[in-house]
């Protein structure tokens, strides 16, 4: 089955500590992206990708880090610079031709919370 | 800087009866989408509208695009309780390298 996998589902960290959330898409799609979404909020967008082994900061990307070494993943990295990282984590994949965004699907996302 | 807002932001409403969601957004934009979350679920997409007029029907929901007035309708008609959830609108940005704006979702309550 095609589709987007993100682990862990839950992710607890201490404080100071740095943790890497997973994103895996087969679906041969170009761009992908990570968002944050706070309780009763919207979606955040904190990196983005539209090609391998390149990406841009999204609206809220201080305090976390990202690479794209391979299409089929985007892992991010939640590092201890973000003070207030507690909230869920969610990853879409969408097809991009010449700069135009496509419908995006998102993965089931990732609730990390700091102990 | 494109914004999006969406209205209102909670409904409470009773089984069978019609409402709709608007998402205003301030900046040219072709493409919009609407989305669904159930509590602690990830986003299921509903609709894309890609032009000016277009209009899109699942079952009981309703997409409409105007991309004049800047404007997105999400209608619901004979509300059901299993179409309880969140709804958001996305907008993508004008031009190239184009992402997506989030309006704020709509928590929408169907009581039986």
């Amino acid at each position: 089955d095609g589709g987007i996998t993100q682990s862990p589902k839950y992710l607890f960290r201490k404080e100071g500590q740095n943790v890497t959330l997973s994103c895996e898409q087969n679906l041969n799609h170009d761009a992908m992206y990570w968002y944050r979404q706070d309780p009763g909020q919207g979606l955040r967008l904190i990196y983005y990708s539209q090609i391998v082994n390149d990406f841009q900061k999204g609206d809220i990307a201080e305090g976390y880090s990202v690479s794209r070494e391979k299409k089929e993943s985007f892992p991010l990295t939640v590092t201890s610079a973000q003070k207030n990282p507690t909230a869920f984590y969610l990853c879409a994949s969408s097809i991009q031709l010449a700069g135009v965004v496509d419908e995006q699907f998102f993965g089931p996302g990732t609730r990390l919370t700091v102990l | 800087e494109l914004k999006v807002e969406q209205n209102p932001l909670f409904l409470s409403m009773q089984e069978g009866k019609n409402y709709t969601i608007y998402c205003n957004y301030s900046t040219t934009s072709d493409r919009l989408y609407w989305y669904r979350q159930d509590p602690g679920k990830s986003l299921e997409s509903l609709f894309v509208l890609l032009s000016n007029g277009a209009v899109k029907q699942e079952g009981r929901l309703m997409a409409s695009l105007d991309t004049k007035a800047r404007l997105s309708t999400l209608h619901i008609t004979a509300a059901v309780h299993d179409l309880s959830a969140t709804y958001f609108c996305a907008v993508a940005t004008p031009y190239i390298a184009q992402k997506l704006v989030f309006g704020q979702g709509t928590r929408l309550t169907i009581n039986p």
